[in-house]
C-alpha cells in the first residue's frame, strides 16, 4: 500500500522567507498527487495536483508554486512567505481510476 | 464539480448510532461520493464510496436515494474516538484526473 512521507512536521518562517515542502510516495508507480492547505478550525483548500512529472495545475492563484521532478516527488515552494500562508499542508496520492486519497502526516507551517 | 452541503456539527453519546446527510443537488451522472474522516493535526482517512443505493463496510455504511441528490453516512455504535470531522466530497475522473475538493465538513463530538 501507499505510504507518503512529509517533511518537515514543523516550520517557523519569518514573512518573506523562502519555503520549500517535500513529499515522496512509496508503494505505488504514476500517482496523481495533490497539495492541499488547512487553516486552523477550516476544510481543505486544494492548492496543486499533478497527474504526471512536470504536469502541475493550479487551483487558486497565489504566492505558491508546485513541482513535481520525479514521478513519486511533489515539491511546494514559495519565494516569499506571507502571514496568510500559516496553516497545515497536506499532501495526498491517489490512484488512477480508484476514489481513494492516501494523505501524508503534514507539515505545520507558522509565518511569523 | 458538485458542491456539498453538510450540517456544520453534531453531538452523541457513546453507543447511539450516527447518521450524517450530505446534500449534493447537481451531483453529475459519472459522480462517486466519498466520506473522509479526519482527527486533529492528521491528514483525512477514507472511509466509504459509493455511487447508488447502499454501501457498508467493516466501519461504516453510505446509504444513497436513488436520485443521488444526497447521501447517508450511517457509523453504528460509536465510540469516543469517532469524535473528528467528517467530509463528504462528490466527483470523477476526467481526463485522468480526479479533483477532491473539500467543504467544511461536520464536527461530529461523541460525549461518554
Amino acid at each position: 500500500s501507499q505510504t507518503i512521507h512529509q517533511w518537515p512536521a514543523t516550520l517557523v518562517q519569518p514573512v518573506g522567507s523562502p519555503l520549500s515542502l517535500e513529499c515522496t510516495v512509496e508503494g505505488t508507480s504514476n500517482p496523481n498527487l495533490y497539495w492541499y492547505r488547512q487553516a486552523a478550525g477550516r476544510g481543505l483548500q486544494l492548492l496543486f495536483y499533478s497527474v504526471g512529472i512536470g504536469q502541475i495545475s493550479s487551483e487558486v492563484p497565489q504566492n505558491l508554486s508546485a513541482s513535481r521532478p520525479q514521478d513519486r516527488q511533489f515539491i511546494l515552494s514559495s519565494k516569499k512567505l506571507l502571514l496568510s500562508d500559516s496553516g497545515f499542508y497536506l499532501c495526498a496520492c491517489m490512484m488512477d481510476r480508484t476514489y481513494e486519497q492516501y494523505f501524508g502526516p503534514g507539515t505545520r507551517l507558522t509565518v511569523t | 464539480l458538485a458542491k456539498t452541503t453538510q450540517p456544520i456539527s453534531m453531538d452523541s453519546y457513546e453507543g447511539q448510532e450516527v447518521n450524517i446527510t450530505c446534500s449534493h443537488n447537481n451531483i453529475a451522472t459519472n459522480d462517486y461520493i466519498t466520506w473522509y474522516q479526519q482527527f486533529p493535526s492528521q491528514g483525512p482517512r477514507f472511509i466509504i464510496q459509493g455511487y447508488k443505493t447502499k454501501v457498508t463496510n467493516e466501519v461504516a455504511s453510505l446509504f444513497i436515494p436513488a436520485d443521488r441528490k444526497s447521501s447517508t453516512l450511517s457509523l453504528p455504535r460509536v465510540s469516543l474516538s469517532d469524535t473528528a470531522v467528517y467530509y463528504c466530497l462528490v466527483g470523477d475522473w476526467m481526463d485522468s484526473s480526479y479533483k477532491l475538493i473539500f467543504g467544511s465538513g461536520t464536527r461530529l463530538l461523541v460525549r461518554p
